[in-house]
């Protein structure tokens, strides 16, 4: 199947400070690049689309200003959290379709835990 | 509205079979998916059905009725490494997923 690589896997920082994810799709092209949060227990929550070549879109309630995302090619987004506070220490999860195969399928990326003390 | 049920939390006994619930409201719908998820990892794909009936794959199989909203994953022998969260997630008519909050299966001994 098809491969997603999400980079760092865990990050720990200190409040106030940006942090910076990555989500590579590895072997195959996607337009479209779906983040998700999971807190403890709770089901992926979608915070927001990422389209290449334009702006995300953001789902209600997530501020679009604190979780900045960049789609600069077909194959890397990126979601840079901002000013980070403890209440952001999460799993950030990215997921990519693949245009071509256009299965449905969602291929997610392993996951990045972000602790923010 | 668009919304997805499931169960919490289910229990089962290694080498018995369990059925996993889904009922689901999506406007325009394109498909049911199922993911495992193990805690601290990202969901990995388990099924996919778009038409109604049952797909199987291996020890498990999935079953959609679309007249109904229902969805089912079923898993055969069950093992201990199958303890983990189900996820159901149904496709809209614009392609998004919408999840439900998932099934955490406990598998004993």
């Amino acid at each position: 199947g098809a491969v997603v690589s999400q980079h760092p896997s865990w990050v720990i920082c200190k409040s106030g400070t940006s942090v910076k994810i990555e989500c590579r799709s590895l072997d195959f092209q996607a337009t479209t690049m779906f983040w998700y949060r999971q807190f403890p227990k709770q089901s992926l929550m979608l915070m927001a689309t990422s389209n290449e070549g334009s702006k995300a879109t953001y789902e209600q309630g997530v501020e679009k200003d604190k979780f900045l995302i960049n789609h600069a090619s077909l194959t890397l987004s990126t979601l840079t959290v901002t000013s980070a506070h403890p209440e952001d220490s999460s799993f950030y999860i990215c997921s990519a379709r693949d245009i071509l195969r256009d299965t449905g399928e969602l291929f997610f990326g392993e996951g990045s835990r972000l602790t923010v003390l | 509205g668009q919304n997805i049920d499931q169960p919490t939390e289910m229990t089962a006994t290694e080498g018995a079979i369990v059925q996993i619930n889904c009922t689901y409201q999506t406007s325009g719908f394109n498909g049911l998916f199922w993911y495992q998820q193990h805690a601290g990892e990202a969901p990995t794909f388990l099924s996919y059905n778009v038409l109604d009936g049952l797909e199987e794959k291996g020890r498990f199989s999935s079953f959609l009725s679309r007249s109904k909203g229902y969805s089912y994953l079923l898993l055969k022998e069950l093992q201990m490494k199958d303890s983990a969260s189900y996820l159901c997630a149904s496709m809209d008519s614009n392609y998004q997923l919408i999840w439900g909050a998932g099934t955490k299966l406990i598998i004993k001994p």
